[in-house]
């Protein structure tokens, strides 16, 4: 089946790490994109690529970093530069970042500092 | 800049009641889009519908129907005969053309409970 694939659902970093989650997307889609959700909160963006090798930073995107070496792969890293990294983390695609279409979640990774 | 306010942080009803979920938007573009997702307790969010800022036609999908006013600037959801199953948090969003496509804005979801 087509869709996006986030891994794992639950991380847990001590304070000074670096982590990374990964997503994996088969919808041949083009953009793609992560969110973090604070409880209470709606989705903020953090990065987005419209094609392999490029990427923009959105509105919360320090302390992290991403890359998007293949189509199907955009991995976060959550560096120890950010200091509440405790969320709930959405990736997501779409099928081009001009279109305006309709975005595809995976269902999540929930980080928790320990 | 573009801001969606979703004022209704809970709504509880009790099943087979009609809710109506609002939503209230801020954009300075003519051209812009409109978004209903639905985030199930187990995380990913479900999308609903889609709408362009030049389609004021209101549309019903089954139980779901949404009302697109531009001069309210609002985009309400109505779930009628609300079930069990449609237990979850429910975010309105944004997308401004002129602004690399589906960049999304959400508001902060309003989060819907039907009892039994």
């Amino acid at each position: 089946d087509g869709g996006i694939t986030q891994s794992p659902k639950y991380l847990f970093r001590k304070e000074g790490q670096n982590v990374t989650l990964s997503c994996e997307q088969n919808l041949n889609h083009d953009a793609m994109y992560w969110y973090r959700q604070d409880p209470g909160q709606g989705l903020r963006l953090i990065y987005y690529s419209q094609i392999v090798n490029d990427f923009q930073k959105g509105d919360i995107a320090e302390g992290y970093s991403v890359s998007r070496e293949k189509k199907e792969s955009f991995p976060l890293t959550v560096t120890s530069a950010q200091k509440n990294p405790t969320a709930f983390y959405l990736c997501a695609s779409s099928r081009d970042l001009y279109m305006n279409t309709e975005a595809f979640f995976g269902q999540g990774t929930r980080l928790t500092v320990v | 800049a573009q801001k969606v306010t979703q004022a209704q942080t809970e709504i509880s009803v009790v099943e087979k009641e009609d809710v109506t979920l609002d939503c209230v938007y801020e954009t300075r573009d003519t051209t812009y889009y409109l978004f209903w997702y639905k985030q199930p307790p187990s995380g990913e969010l479900v999308f609903l519908i889609r709408r362009n800022s030049f389609d004021e036609q209101n549309e019903i999908s089954g139980r779901y129907s949404w009302n697109f006013q531009k001069s309210t600037s609002s985009f309400n959801f109505t779930i009628t005969a609300s079930q069990v199953v449609d237990s979850a948090v429910y975010f309105c969003a944004l997308s401004e053309a002129r602004t690399s496509g589906s960049r999304l804005t959400f508001g902060e979801g309003t989060q819907l409970t039907v009892n039994p």
